[in-house]
């Protein structure tokens, strides 16, 4: 399975920190892409960054990704209230593969 | 921004009705999906569409299921006879290319499905 897993489950921060989530999968990959799921919402597609890449900037998110270590993270800066979230990591060609995710809270 | 956009937002069905779930992929792309994620699961893939047709599906995607691409703009799901076990948001995707192949795959807003 490619399945992923995002580490922490939960994790709760104070505005303005930055928050810090991992994401491990099992197999070789093309690409993985980061999500972000608001309670009861669609999925909203943050970065994609591919196998050959080590490291990827938007905004305010920064994803890097270690092949070797089958890992990836994704740093949120000067988290805003509006980041509380779910987040995501999925890999997958036509088929993603989604972890259970992290539940990120920012707390004013 | 273009988007995959899905309705209805939210529909109740009773037990053993036909449900028709309804999607308009972005209008360059040429990959479909149906995901759908159970309240408090994951996200799971259901099926991908290509070319006018399946090209993957998973072992949820039984003969209750079936998709559509009636016309040139949208993309259907289709459930015959639905079960309470498919109470759950449903979510169309599309892409340019395969993921694999380095192609952002965008979802929609999700259809919540409740079966009653």
């Amino acid at each position: 399975s490619q399945q992923g897993e995002e580490d922490p489950q939960a994790l709760s921060i104070q505005e303005g920190e930055n928050a810090t989530m991992n994401c491990s999968y099992k197999t070789s990959i093309n690409n993985l892409q980061w999500y972000r799921q608001n309670s009861g919402r669609g999925l909203v597609h943050l970065i994609l960054i591919r196998s050959n890449e080590r490291e990827k900037h938007s905004g305010r998110l920064r994803v890097t990704l270690d092949t070797s270590k089958k890992s990836s993270s994704l740093l949120i800066t000067a988290s805003r209230a509006a980041d509380t979230a779910s987040y995501f990591c999925a890999q997958g060609a036509q088929k993603l593969v989604f972890g259970q995710g992290t539940r990120l809270t920012i707390n004013p | 921004e273009p988007e995959v956009t899905q309705t209805p937002s939210h529909q109740v069905t009773q037990m053993g009705q036909e449900v028709i779930l309804r999607c308009v992929p972005i209008s360059n792309h040429l990959y479909f999906y149906w995901y759908r994620q159970i309240l408090g699961q994951k996200v799971e893939f259901l099926v991908s569409f290509y070319n006018n047709e399946i090209s993957e599906k998973s072992e949820i995607f039984d003969d209750q299921f079936s998709v559509e691409r009636p016309d040139g703009s949208n993309f259907t799901l289709k459930i015959r006879s639905t079960k309470l076990e498919d109470s759950a948001m449903y979510f169309c995707a599309s892409s340019v290319g395969q993921g694999n192949a380095g192609n952002t795959i965008y979802f929609g807003e999700g259809s919540w499905l409740t079966v009653v």
